[in-house]
């Protein structure tokens, strides 16, 4: 159980073009989405927290109108990266806490290998 | 700044021997822990969870928790060569937010 995916696994985009990537619960809701990058050796830097019908809270230094984030339904947040830049090639993973109450496990997807050539 | 701690590493270990890997933490109002494995090139694996002061077993691994002296550490009994990875420490403060503090993640390596 606590299955999370990513669609899709790997991206190369033009810069200045958009990329959506999907994540996804598929064997629990999650009222509580999370939206990481991670840069080659180091460690998970969060980016946003999304709950499922309100507006994701972006942690400082994220810009809001770049990563658009949606969180629709229990089972489904995306991020989309808007006019991609060569900066923004990273390794994108998410999320997700089940829905249980007492319950702060997260699940991650399998991730999101961004290239902006 | 709430932080949280892990030595770099890489740890080496024999194949079968005991990998012991600690995380120290700033915030006293922490009051979740968890342990993931991460295997380069991919995303976080749940190990364990703990949440009270002691230890928590699961199969090879141990967790231990002490509040008091603001660290938490992973055993790994048993270590195998499939082991080695890196392992993150994650902290969560009931703020209700839910959000972690990693570490920056211990690289283990096991020894054949």
């Amino acid at each position: 159980g606590a299955v999370v995916s990513q669609h899709p696994s790997w991206v190369i985009c033009k810069s200045g073009t958009s990329v959506k990537i999907e994540c996804r619960s598929l064997d629990f809701q999650a009222t509580t989405m999370f939206w990481y990058r991670q840069f080659p050796k180091q460690s998970l830097m969060l980016m946003a927290t999304s709950n499922e019908g309100s507006k994701a809270t972006y942690e400082q230094g994220v810009e809001k109108d770049k990563f658009l984030i949606n969180h629709a339904s229990l089972t489904l947040s995306t991020l989309t990266v808007t006019s991609a830049h060569p900066e923004d090639s990273s390794f994108y993973i998410c999320s997700a806490r089940h829905i249980r109450a007492n319950s702060y496990e997260q699940y991650f997807g399998p991730g999101t290998r961004l290239t902006v050539t | 700044q709430k932080e949280v701690e892990q030595n770099s590493g890489p740890l080496s270990v024999p194949e079968g021997a005991i990998a012991s890997l600690n995380c120290t933490y700033s915030d006293r109002g922490s009051q979740s822990f968890f342990w993931y494995r991460q295997y380069s090139g991919k995303s976080p694996e749940l190990i364990m969870s703990i949440y009270s002061n002691g230890d928590k077993e699961d199969g090879r691994f141990t967790a231990q928790l002490n509040k008091a002296s603001q660290y938490v550490s992973l055993l790994i009994r048993d270590s195998q060569p499939s082991d080695s990875a890196t392992y993150l420490c994650a902290v969560m403060s009931l703020t209700g937010t839910y959000k972690y503090i990693f570490g920056t993640g211990t690289r283990l390596k096991v020894l054949a």
